[in-house]
């Protein structure tokens, strides 16, 4: 399996206009994230999929911010309109099916926003 | 709430010079404590996972052992290519959105021959 798969994986745009990011998970895993990092606060949960549904999205930082999973090989994480503030890596990971012993999350390389 | 504590945030090492990253951590009903390798540019990637208290494992120069309250990750002869950041995530308890990885802030490890 290649792994995680995430695109683009540098974005540099401007204020204002709208910025999707693309992930492909692991074939077979249940579950979906979507993380923020940056120097200040780390990585960070912004929201998690479980067979497509969105769970908990309770780290989306606002409104300009959405997820979608349309099906089970391929996520999007879309900020409209985009600020400054939103520069960071944005990391998508993958696990298999939660109560199973091997449930450790596989990352995939990031993409890395600038906001200018 | 749940939280994870890395400490010390840097760390730099002589080659061989071993030592010992600490992660504490807060969480009602402990599902897993993950410890993560993260090399610059690139994404975190799975070391150790760890489930009670007490349990250890290893893989080459790393050990990761289990307290109630806290996870240490002991490096035994360091060389320059260990030089990373290690980061530590919890999961909580079964129910609700129970399946996400709360993470630290993680250390940064540089090891100098």
């Amino acid at each position: 399996d290649a792994g995680v798969i995430q695109s683009p994986r540098h974005e540099v745009t401007e204020m204002g206009q709208e910025v999707t990011l693309r992930c492909k998970p692991i074939s077979g895993h249940d579950y979906l994230f979507w993380y923020r990092q940056t120097m200040m606060r780390g990585l960070e949960l912004l929201i998690y999929f479980n067979n497509n549904v969105p769970i908990d999205d309770s780290g989306m930082p606002e409104d300009r911010f959405s997820a979608k999973m349309p099906n089970a090989s391929f996520s999007t994480l879309k900020i409209q309109p985009s600020e400054p503030r939103d520069s960071a890596v944005y990391f998508c990971a993958s696990s298999p099916y939660a109560y199973s012993k091997n449930t450790e999350a596989f990352f995939g390389q990031g993409t890395r926003l600038t906001v200018v | 709430e749940d939280q994870v504590t890395q400490s010390p945030e840097a760390l730099r090492l002589q080659e061989g010079e071993s030592s010992s990253l600490n992660c504490s951590y807060t969480v009602s009903g402990l599902r897993g404590l993950f410890w993560y390798r993260q090399d610059p540019g690139k994404g975190p990637e799975f070391l150790f996972t760890l489930y009670s208290a007490g349990e250890e494992k290893e893989k080459e120069r790393l050990k990761a052992t289990l307290t109630k309250k806290e996870s240490f990750l002991h490096i035994t002869a360091p060389k320059p290519e260990d030089s990373a950041t290690y980061l530590c995530a919890v999961r909580g308890p079964y129910g609700g959105a129970t399946n996400k990885l709360i993470f630290g802030t993680g250390t940064l490890l540089a090891v100098q021959p």
